[in-house]
């Protein structure tokens, strides 16, 4: 079975500085995807990164970007240049090539602060 | 845009009746989805739909049901509401295939007392 990891159940930033929220997954699969959803605070959950495990390079999207280390099985998101906006509970995510579903960890809520 | 319409945004029920959470999306897609979404748990799977009329339990189904009888509405039954079933229930849809986006809808708070 997979599973996800968070081990950073809280975390804050100052506007403007960087921040790497940590995730590490376990699996037997050799083909999957790995996602970092962001959730507001009472707004629905989006897609802010996915990674596509056959994909040496790490994903970027705009001020988000991951370190992907598949043999470490670590995931991290790394967020630049801070803003107030980015304050959400954080969700890393597993998906095995042969499903449609996700295997979510348990978050990590970042706070910006002014 | 792609949008998962959840149409009630806050419930509060009693302990024992029965509670219907209410999922509408509107771009065709194959798969629905509910989860719960509880404090240091993160989001854990009831109930999976890859098509209409078809069902997978998820890692949490006991105490849930689910009915598809169209593909753009995807229901979250509870049969007899519990207090240890107040959560958020978020629902979501996506195409068919693990390289599509998984979209969410705003979520359901339900408090059951």
């Amino acid at each position: 079975a997979q599973t996800v990891t968070q081990s950073q159940p809280e975390m804050s930033v100052q506007e403007a500085e960087t921040v790497t929220l940590s995730c590490t997954y376990d699996t037997s699969e050799n083909n999957y995807y790995l996602f970092w959803y962001k959730q507001p605070p009472s707004r629905q959950m989006i897609l802010v990164i996915r990674q596509e495990a056959y994909k040496q390079q790490n994903a970027t999207e705009n001020r988000f970007s991951v370190n992907f280390q598949k043999a470490a099985k670590s995931f991290s998101l790394k967020i630049s240049d801070s803003q107030l906006g980015d304050t959400a509970m954080y969700f890393c995510a597993f998906m095995a090539s042969n499903t449609d579903k996700l295997i979510f960890g348990t978050g990590t809520r970042l706070q910006v602060f002014p | 845009d792609v949008k998962v319409t959840q149409s009630s945004r806050y419930l509060v029920k009693r302990t024992g009746e029965k509670v219907f959470l209410e999922c509408v999306q509107d771009m065709d897609h194959e798969n629905m989805f509910w989860y719960r979404q509880d404090p240091g748990l993160g989001l854990r799977l009831i109930y999976f739909s890859y098509d209409v009329k078809m069902k997978e339990k998820g890692d949490i189904p006991e105490g849930y049901s689910v009915s598809r009888e169209k593909k753009e509405r995807f229901s979250l039954i509870l049969e007899s509401a519990s207090t240890n079933q107040t959560s958020m229930y978020l629902c979501a849809s996506s195409l068919r295939g693990a390289a599509n986006t998984i979209y969410f809808g705003e979520g359901s708070w339900l408090t059951v007392v």
